[in-house]
């Protein structure tokens, strides 16, 4: 079974704070994933990377930046944390059959 | 612009057939995609269609017509398991599977 685990269910930050939100893989894709989800607003892709050391912006990366050190890790950085960053951060990973393995998600709550 | 509409709630009784439709206006299309998703859970690939037609997978099956821009998920012998929401999903980048989610459709089964 393909697995994608993140780093943490629940996250609670100061706003202005750095956050690192990590993701790891261990089905050796090559595409991954970041998406928040937000109610009445579906998932919106943040940052997706098809390869080590490569990225590419979705549709709403403002804010935000990744890393991709190692192709089953990937990482979603806030670099300074925002009350309208509050959401459920969610990573994935694409298989060649077009399915997209999701994790847990992170809940993460900008005070 | 980039939309994808689908309805937001759906009710249906346990053995029933429900039908899910999805309609899309992308800047690319090279399929489209369903996944389910529990309260608290993360997103589950449930079918991807790049052709037109149906496909089935058990009690569920998945339509789309690309001259329509349009598709339909469809789940019979309905169980309360069921309850979930439902997210469509257009595949816009052949070599990437970016993903532009729908809205999403919440499903209440009811004995």
């Amino acid at each position: 079974d393909v697995k994608v685990t993140q780093s943490s269910r629940y996250l609670v930050k100061r706003t202005g704070e750095k956050v690192f939100l990590e993701c790891v893989q261990d089905m050796d894709h090559e595409n991954m994933f970041w998406y928040r989800q937000d109610p009445g607003l579906g998932l919106r892709l943040i940052y997706f990377s098809y390869d080590v050391k490569m990225k590419e912006k979705g549709d709403i990366p403002e804010g935000y930046s990744v890393s991709r050190e190692k192709k089953e890790r990937f990482s979603l950085i806030l670099e300074s944390a925002s009350t309208n960053q509050t959401s459920m951060y969610l990573c994935a990973s694409s298989s060649p059959r077009r399915e997209q393995y999701f994790g847990p998600g992170t809940r993460l709550t900008v005070t | 612009g980039q939309s994808l509409e689908q309805p937001s709630e759906v009710t249906a009784v346990e053995g029933a057939i429900v039908q899910i439709n999805c309609t899309y206006q992308t800047s690319g299309f090279y399929g489209l995609s369903w996944y389910q998703q529990h309260d608290g859970g993360a997103p589950t690939f449930l079918s991807y269609n790049a052709l037109d037609g149906l496909e089935e997978t058990g009690r569920f099956s998945s339509f789309l017509s690309r001259s329509d821009s349009y598709g339909y998920l469809l789940l019979q012998e309905l169980q309360m398991k069921d309850s979930a929401s439902y997210f469509c999903a257009v595949d816009t980048n052949t070599g990437f599977q970016k993903l532009v989610f729908g809205t999403g459709t919440r499903l209440l089964v009811s004995p």
